[in-house]
């Protein structure tokens, strides 16, 4: 079946660099998406969400950005911090939410 | 708010034994999810429930069974636990609609 996928399962950044974490989704009726942060042994997070009528979605140092031609999603997250190091999952809703297997930033002092 | 609250944390079961995954929100969402979560897969939904006195199936509802008495309660039961149940199990909530689910903090558990 359809599923939400991730290109990168892991991801180092320096710390101050900015940081793309990439998604992909094939069901082009989804229309609501939202990003999840998960940190070793905790629930996932919200970080941010976007609608299908929106391409750019921005808040406190992340950005989503939405390409429903190609069906991808990505979160950008603007001078990485150690703080920002966990397992980036994202998330799709098909009356369901769907999740990605998830990325995990390790962030390099 | 404490948002959604998971008790027990941690739970070793052995095979065949039976528990309950305590799971409380505070936010009065209507809507209440039960998932697992395995290593290097996506999170997979087991049940949910739209309100007080409904719940229905998710992705992978074999061997659990929920129940919702209140707004507030969407407890998980294992009735003969096995080792394919060996996961960690995150409850969460939402608004009705375009909403983003609110999860707890997860129950890892183990069956030997």
């Amino acid at each position: 079946g359809e599923s939400v996928g991730l290109h990168l399962p892991t991801l180092s950044v320096q710390e101050g660099d900015n940081s793309i974490i990439n998604c992909a989704y094939s069901n082009s009726a989804s229309d609501y998406f939202i990003w999840y942060k998960q940190e070793s042994g905790k629930g996932p997070q919200f970080i941010i969400d976007i609608r299908s009528n929106m391409d750019k979605r921005q808040g406190q140092r992340v950005t989503v950005l939405l390409n429903k031609t190609v069906k991808h999603l990505s979160l950008q997250i603007a001078a990485t911090q150690p703080g920002d190091s966990a397992v980036y999952f994202c998330a799709e809703d098909r009356n369901q939410f769907y999740f990605g297997t998830g990325t995990s930033l390790t962030v390099i002092p | 708010n404490a948002g959604v609250t998971q008790t027990p944390k941690f739970r070793i079961l052995k095979i065949g034994q039976s528990m309950t995954l305590q799971c409380t929100q505070d936010m009065n969402h209507n809507y209440m999810y039960w998932y697992r979560q395995d290593p290097g897969m996506g999170l997979k939904l087991i049940y949910y429930s739209v309100g007080a006195g409904i719940t229905d199936k998710g992705e992978v509802p074999n061997g659990y069974n929920v129940s919702r008495s209140t707004t507030e309660d969407f407890p998980l039961r294992l009735e003969l636990a096995a080792p394919s149940q060996t996961s960690v199990y995150f409850c969460a909530s939402s608004y009705p609609g375009v909403s983003p689910l609110h999860f707890g903090n997860g129950t890892r558990l183990t069956v030997t």
